[in-house]
């Protein structure tokens, strides 16, 4: 099955720091998505970028698809940005149906 | 508009016993999907339902099962608890199968002592 690595592990920024996280998979997919997931366990949507680019105020996504790559990119960071980032993937044509398939996360704090 | 709503939000049961989780996607979505989080990891898939029928299933035992019912609803019943069911049931809804974009509640926390 797909592999989903994400890099780094773990982050620790303070406030106004800028971040790239980085999510590597293994083979073609047609479905990427970055997840928000806050202390309490709420996962958010961020983006959905299977390909190209996409920005929302202080985030922006990039996916290389030929490179089997994604960036997520956070500026002038926040203490409401903590929390865990997700990166998944998932190839909803073969199967039929749309099963995500999530890395382990990047863990980040940002301290005032 | 209300978003995924899941229920319980936090339970505990003993080893053996069975458990229902429920959630009612975001109105006009027709897909839920149901994952298992433990401490620590990316959630994993478990179930998908669409217009009431399983469309995918994720590597889990038979004691994990699922429905949907006709107002697009779902419930996921798992049954001979284990200490390793412990983590966080996420449901997850979306308009289309394809889920393109999907949107999860905030979980149902289940622990098993």
């Amino acid at each position: 099955g797909i592999q989903v690595e994400q890099s780094p592990p773990d982050l620790i920024l303070q406030e106004g720091a800028n971040s790239t996280l980085r999510c590597n998979f293994s083979d073609s997919v047609n479905n990427l998505q970055w997840f928000h997931q806050n202390p309490w366990g709420q996962l958010i949507n961020l983006f959905y970028i299977p390909s190209g680019t996409k920005q929302n105020g202080r985030l922006s996504a990039t996916t290389v698809a030929t490179e089997r790559y994604s960036l997520l990119y956070i500026s002038s960071s926040q203490t409401t940005d903590s929390g865990v980032y997700f990166c998944a993937v998932g190839d909803s044509i073969s199967g039929g149906y749309n099963k995500l398939i999530f890395g382990a996360g990047t863990r980040l704090a940002v301290h005032p | 508009d209300a978003g995924v709503t899941q229920s319980p939000t936090h339970l505990i049961k003993t080893r053996g016993q069975q458990v229902t989780l429920r959630c009612s996607p975001i109105s006009g979505h027709k897909s839920v999907s149901w994952y298992q989080q433990v401490l620590g990891q990316g959630p994993q898939f478990i179930f998908q339902y669409y217009e009431k029928e399983e469309r995918g299933r994720g590597n889990f035992p038979d004691r994990f099962s699922a429905r949907q019912f006709p107002n697009y609803s779902s419930e996921l019943n798992v049954n001979a608890l284990l200490l390793g069911d412990s983590a966080l049931y996420l449901c997850a809804s979306s308009h289309d199968i394809s889920g393109n974009t999907i949107y999860f509640g905030e979980g149902s926390w289940l622990t098993v002592v």
